[in-house]
C-alpha cells in the first residue's frame, strides 16, 4: 500500500521567515495530495491541495509544490506568522473510487516571535 | 453550510465495553471517512462509506466496525476494548462526486479513554 514519509517532524523558525515542509509518496498511482493544519485540540484543516496535473498551487502564503518523477511534495509557508504555529500533516491519495488518505507523520511548526 | 459533527465528543469505557461513535457529514457529501489518531500512530486510515457500502477499510482488526445510514450519517463501533483503542476518533466527509479523490473535511472528533 501506500507510504508517506514526512520531514522534518519539527521545525522552529523566526516570524517572517519562510517554512519548508517536505514529504515523499511510493505509489506512483497517488494523483491527490492534501495538507492540513492541525491547532492544538483542534480538528485537522484543510489549507491546500494539489492534483497530480498540476507542478504548483499558491493560495496568498502558503504554496505546494508536486515532483512527480521524484515522488516529493512539499509545503511553502512565507512571511511565517505566531498562528502558523501548529501540526501539519501532508497525505496522498490513490484514485479509482474511494476517498483513503494515507497522512505522513506530521511536521510540529513552531513561529519564534 | 454546516461543517462535519461528531457526538460525543468525550468519552470514558472500561476494558471490554463496546462503544459507539457517531458522524453527521456536511450536507450534500456522500463519502465519510474514520481515522484514529494517537501520539505513535499518526492519523490511520479505519474506513470508508459510500452510499451506505464500505468501500475500503485499513489495517484494523474486525472490533473495529461501522455504517452509513440513507441520509450519509456514519457510525462507527468498537467493541471489547482494549487500552490500546484509547484515541482521538475522527471522521471526514467528502462530496465524492466523481471517481477523482475530492477535499475532505473533518469533524472535532471522539476522545475515547480507555481505562
Amino acid at each position: 500500500g501506500e507510504n508517506v514519509e514526512q520531514h522534518p517532524s519539527t521545525l522552529s523558525v523566526q516570524e517572517g521567515d519562510s517554512a519548508v515542509i517536505k514529504c515523499t509518496y511510493s505509489d506512483s498511482a497517488s494523483n491527490y495530495f492534501p495538507w492540513y493544519k492541525q491547532e492544538l485540540g483542534k480538528r485537522p484543516q484543510l489549507i491546500i491541495d494539489i492534483r497530480s496535473n498540476v507542478g504548483e498551487k499558491k493560495d496568498q502564503r502558503i504554496a505546494v509544490t508536486l515532483n512527480k518523477t521524484a515522488k516529493h511534495f512539499s509545503l511553502h509557508i512565507t512571511e511565517t506568522q505566531p498562528e502558523d504555529s501548529a501540526v501539519y500533516f501532508c497525505a496522498a491519495s490513490i484514485p479509482f473510487g474511494n476517498e483513503k488518505l494515507t497522512f505522513g507523520t506530521g511536521t510540529r511548526l513552531t513561529i519564534i516571535p | 453550510k454546516a461543517g462535519v459533527t461528531q457526538t460525543p465528543r468525550y468519552l470514558i469505557k472500561t476494558r471490554g465495553q463496546q462503544v459507539t461513535l457517531s458522524c453527521s457529514p456536511i450536507s450534500g457529501h456522500r463519502s465519510v471517512s474514520w481515522y484514529q489518531q494517537t501520539p505513535g500512530q499518526g492519523l490511520q486510515f479505519l474506513f470508508e462509506y459510500f452510499s451506505e457500502t464500505q468501500r475500503n477499510k485499513g489495517n484494523f482488526p474486525g472490533r473495529f466496525s461501522g455504517r452509513q445510514f440513507s441520509n450519509s450519517r456514519s457510525e462507527m463501533n468498537v467493541s471489547t476494548l482494549e487500552l490500546g483503542d484509547s484515541a482521538l476518533y475522527l471522521c471526514a466527509s467528502s462530496l465524492a462526486q466523481t471517481g477523482a479523490p475530492s477535499e475532505q473535511y473533518f469533524g472535532p472528533g471522539t476522545r475515547l479513554t480507555v481505562t
